[in-house]
């Protein structure tokens, strides 16, 4: 089933404690993202992939780094968690960036950041 | 700069009402409009998207949106609403290697 994965659905953590959240898609699209979804702000983009070890900044990758060293696997990391990362989190992926192409998102993680 | 708007934050209506969602963007490149769908508890899915051709499309479940360039607008229609269209409603655009989401409206359907 092409999809897109992402864990762990849920976590709670301190500040300052390093997390990364993963994300995988089984459809061998070159373009991946993650977005912050917050009440009344929709989803922000946080960084982008073109490619492999290709990545750029999204509207507010404060605070967040990725890397791309497989096409499947895009995983999100706070070095240093706060209060004000608290939120729901999506990673995405398409076929290939702009245009057409929609976006597959995955399940969501809900981190909570005490 | 690039931006969607959605006038609309909070819908509410009874069931077999018709819908219209607001949605304007702002964006000087090549248009390819998206509206996605999250019902309650669930990730984003697709509901239909405009890249070029007629500016009326059809999407899922029996939604269409209107695409007006002049207006800058790409807004979402139902003829008939049902209470399983309860769900939160995203517009976006993609911009060059971005994506621009508006901040989405909440639609409750009455049963």
């Amino acid at each position: 089933e092409a999809q897109v994965t992402q864990n762990p659905r849920y976590l709670i953590t301190v500040t300052g404690k390093k997390l990364t959240v993963t994300c995988s898609q089984n459809m061998n699209h070159e373009y991946m993202s993650w977005y912050r979804q917050d009440p009344g702000l929709g989803l922000r983009q946080i960084y982008y992939s073109m490619n492999v070890e290709v990545t750029d900044k999204g509207d507010v990758p404060e605070g967040y780094k990725v890397s791309r060293k497989e096409k499947r696997n895009f995983p999100l990391i706070l070095e240093s968690p706060s209060p004000n990362q608290t939120s729901l989190y999506f990673c995405a992926s398409s076929l290939r960036a702009g245009g057409y192409n929609e976006q597959f998102f995955g399940p969501g993680t809900r981190l909570t950041v005490l | 700069a690039q931006s969607v708007s959605q006038h609309n934050h909070h819908v509410i209506l009874s069931e077999a009402a018709s819908l219209e969602l607001g949605c304007n963007y702002s964006y000087g490149g090549t248009v390819n409009l998206f509206w996605y769908v999250q019902y309650p508890g669930q990730h984003l899915q697709l509901l239909l998207k405009y890249f070029s051709g007629d500016p009326l499309v059809k999407g899922i479940k029996g939604f269409e949106a209107e695409f007006i360039k002049s207006k800058f607008s790409f807004n979402l229609r139902k003829p008939s609403v049902q209470w399983s269209d309860t769900a939160e409603y995203f517009c976006a655009v993609n911009a060059g290697n971005k994506i621009i989401f508006g901040k989405g409206t909440r639609l409750h359907i009455l049963p």
